[in-house]
C-alpha cells in the first residue's frame, strides 16, 4: 500500500524559512515524479512544484508563486521528498500535500496523496 | 498556464439524483483530465482519469465524459457519501486545478 507521510509544518514568522518532509513507502519511491500541492484555509489546491526521478534527470518545476522562494529535493536511498520554503509570506499559510504521479511515464495525474501538514505564516 | 474552470461552485441536490459538474480548460488538452473529491479535512482522492476511466475501487455511479476543453463528472444517482468538494485536474501541461465544486446531499 502507497503511504505519503509529511511533516515539518507549523507556525513561521513572515520571511523565515521551514522544510517539510514526505517520507514515501509501499512503492519504488526512484522511480517516480513527486510533487507538492498546497491548499490555503478554505480554498481550492494549487500545484506547488514537482521533481522528476533520476532517470528523468531529477530536474524541478515550480509554480510561478513560489519560483525562486520554494526548492524541492528527493534522497531516494531514504524515500524521502523535501520542500524548503525560503523568503515565506503569509499567503503561503496553507495545508501542503505530498503526491505522487501515478505513472513512471507519460501524462498522470497524481494516484496518491498524503495527509498533508498545516503551515502557518504569520507574525 | 492552462486555467480550469468550474461549474456550478455549489449545488444541492437529494439523495437519488443525477449530479452533473462542468469543467472547462482554457485550451486543449486531450483527455488528460482527471477528477478528485474531496472531504472536509481529509487529501484529495483520485476518482476519475483520461477523462472517462475509473480509478480501482470507485463506485460505478461516478463516470466522466469529454475531451478538448470540455469535460463533465456525473453521479447517477447521489448518495450521502458523495458530500465533499470535487476538482477536476488537467495534467496536459504540469498539473492545474480548477476551483472546485462544493457538492451537498439534501
Amino acid at each position: 500500500e502507497v503511504q505519503l507521510v509529511e511533516s515539518g509544518g507549523g507556525l513561521v514568522q513572515p520571511g523565515r524559512s521551514l522544510r517539510l518532509s514526505c517520507t514515501a513507502s509501499g512503492f519504488s519511491f526512484g522511480d517516480y515524479l513527486m510533487s507538492w500541492v498546497r491548499q490555503a484555509p478554505g480554498k481550492g489546491l494549487e500545484w506547488v512544484g514537482f521533481i522528476r526521478s533520476k532517470a528523468y534527470g531529477g530536474t524541478t518545476e515550480y509554480a510561478a508563486s513560489v519560483k525562486g522562494r520554494f526548492t524541492i529535493s528527493r534522497d531516494d536511498s531514504k524515500s524521502i521528498a523535501y520542500l524548503q520554503m525560503n523568503s515565506l509570506k503569509t499567503e503561503d499559510t496553507a495545508v501542503y500535500y505530498c503526491t505522487k504521479k501515478g505513472g513512471i511515464s507519460g501524462y498522470h495525474p497524481f494516484d496518491s496523496w498524503g495527509q498533508g501538514t498545516l503551515v502557518t505564516v504569520s507574525s | 498556464d492552462i486555467q480550469m474552470t468550474q461549474s456550478p461552485s455549489t449545488l444541492s441536490a437529494s439523495v437519488g439524483d443525477r449530479v452533473t459538474i462542468t469543467c472547462r480548460a482554457s485550451q486543449s488538452i486531450g483527455t488528460w483530465l482527471a477528477w478528485n473529491q474531496q472531504k472536509p479535512g481529509k487529501a484529495p482522492k483520485l476518482l476519475i482519469y483520461k477523462a472517462s476511466s475509473l480509478e480501482s475501487g470507485v463506485p460505478s455511479r461516478f463516470s466522466g465524459s469529454g475531451s478538448g476543453t470540455e469535460f463533465t463528472l456525473t453521479i447517477s444517482s447521489l448518495q450521502p457519501d458523495d458530500s465533499a468538494t470535487y476538482y477536476c485536474q488537467q495534467y496536459n501541461v504540469y498539473w492545474t486545478f480548477g476551483q472546485g465544486t462544493k457538492v451537498e446531499v439534501k
